[in-house]
């Protein structure tokens, strides 16, 4: 079974400057989930989805970060304009149906954030 | 608010010297705790989910214990490919969310 596939990998911008990640879930998973990692840190939800329905956005800055799942299943991130504290890695995970009290999350790789 | 706290924060052992891992954790009533492996440049890969006090899971070197307050992940005669960060997470009852703690880099030498 392929996992959770992000893109890209590696960004560098300036700041102010716009900038877009991608995820690809495994198939079938239908909660989809960002997290941000900062160095030396454990990941913080940004924005949790449920097939193409955002239902935990509560932790996503919403004055410069959007997210969206059109069709349940791709997902993009974007922040515009990025600032230098938004350097980080961007994990996407996501989970089976009925397993959302199991904690057994599927992550990408990441998309790792520099920001100059 | 609920807090996960892992200690410490770098570990480093001798191939074959077991030793353990913390994680305490203030939580406004326990759904589950979780335990994730995450190697460099790459994401957490779920190790297992721990529900009740009492409650031990196992895996190859890994065992996973749970109290009222902690949980440790005790790892016996590890080996160099078990050196990674083990990061810790819980999530309340009546929460979808997984709250981390910063993870234990674990480094063991050949």
């Amino acid at each position: 079974e392929a996992g959770v596939v992000q893109s890209p990998r590696y960004k560098i911008i300036e700041k102010k400057q716009p900038v877009a990640f991608w995820c690809n879930p495994i198939s079938g998973h239908n909660t989809l989930y960002w997290y941000r990692q900062n160095l030396g840190q454990g990941p913080e939800l940004l924005i949790r989805y449920e097939n193409e329905e955002a239902v935990d956005d509560s932790q996503l800055p919403k004055d410069r970060f959007s997210a969206e799942r059109l069709k349940g299943v791709d997902s993009t991130l974007k922040i515009q304009p990025a600032e230098l504290g938004d350097s980080a890695v961007y994990l996407c995970a996501s989970s089976r149906p009925g397993t959302a009290n199991t904690g057994e999350l599927f992550f990408g790789e990441g998309s790792r954030l520099t920001v100059l | 608010e609920d807090q996960v706290t892992q200690s410490p924060e770098a570990l480093r052992l001798q191939e074959g010297e077991s030793s353990s891992l913390n994680c305490s954790y203030t939580v406004s009533g326990l759904r589950g705790l979780f335990w994730y492996r995450q190697d460099p440049g790459k994401g957490p890969e779920f190790l297992f989910t721990l529900y009740s006090a009492g409650e031990e899971k196992e895996k190859e070197r890994l065992k996973a214990t749970l109290t009222k307050k902690e949980s440790f992940l005790h790892i016996t005669a590890p080996k160099p490919e078990d050196s990674a960060t083990y990061l810790c997470a819980v999530q309340a009852r009546g929460a979808q969310k997984l709250v981390f703690g910063q993870g234990t880099r674990l480094t063991i030498n050949p």
